[in-house]
């Protein structure tokens, strides 16, 4: 069964680094969803994308955040310059219809 | 913006009970889910409901539009069932889900 994946599934990274996390949705699939959860809260919307640009986004979403689909199977997360609070697990989902969403296993990200 | 509340926060109970965690929201939506996320912080679709109740296995899932709720219920639980369930809601399309605090579930031999 065809499922969306997440590398890495942790990384560490010092303060003020960039960081690219990456997922690979389900190839038929047209929307895609990038989530956080921080240890002990919520999961929280970051930022959606569809036809090849970001739809909606949270308040969370700031400058720092940036998103790309490159290559058409790719669907990427980059954050500038981590602070200590983008700590989180977060996960990328993706949807063929915009209703059914389906998660990817996560990336566990550590800012030291 | 929606708000998402779920009851108990925590839940604790013996082997083969019957389990009913509670979901309500502020504004209308398009479609409620319940998401299942276990220890190691996976997060698997369970359902996905925009009207009235669906059933798969031991899993059965209702939603009252008028009144936004919606319930979950486990029959006949069992200790793999321990986990963190999830409420979350959209107006679907790239809207992103709103999600709940989640109902931390531990089912004892």
């Amino acid at each position: 069964e065809p499922e969306v994946t997440q590398t890495p599934s942790h990384q560490v990274t010092q303060m003020g680094q960039e960081v690219i996390l990456r997922c690979v949705p389900i190839s038929n699939h047209l929307y895609f969803y990038w989530y956080r959860q921080i240890l002990g809260q919520k999961v929280e919307f970051l930022v959606s994308f569809y036809n090849n640009e970001i739809s909606e986004k949270s308040e969370i979403f700031d400058d720092q955040f940036s998103v790309e689909r490159p290559d058409g199977s790719n669907f990427t997360l980059k954050i500038r310059s981590t602070k200590l609070e983008d700590s989180a697990m977060y996960f990328c989902a993706s949807s063929r219809t915009g209703t059914e969403q389906y998660f990817g296993p996560g990336t566990r990200l550590t800012v030291t | 913006k929606n708000e998402v509340e779920q009851s108990p926060q925590n839940l604790t109970a013996q082997e083969g009970e019957f389990i009913t965690i509670n979901c309500s929201y502020s504004v209308g939506i398009s479609a409620l889910h319940w998401l299942q996320q276990h220890p190691g912080g996976g997060i698997v679709s369970l359902f996905m409901l925009s009207s009235g109740k669906k059933k798969h296995g031991r899993l059965i899932a209702t939603i009252n539009i008028q009144e936004k709720h919606s319930s979950l219920h486990i029959t006949a639980s069992h200790p793999r069932d321990s986990a963190v369930y999830i409420c979350a809601v959209s107006k679907g399309g790239a809207d992103g889900l709103t999600f709940g605090k989640g109902t931390h579930l531990i089912i004892q031999p």
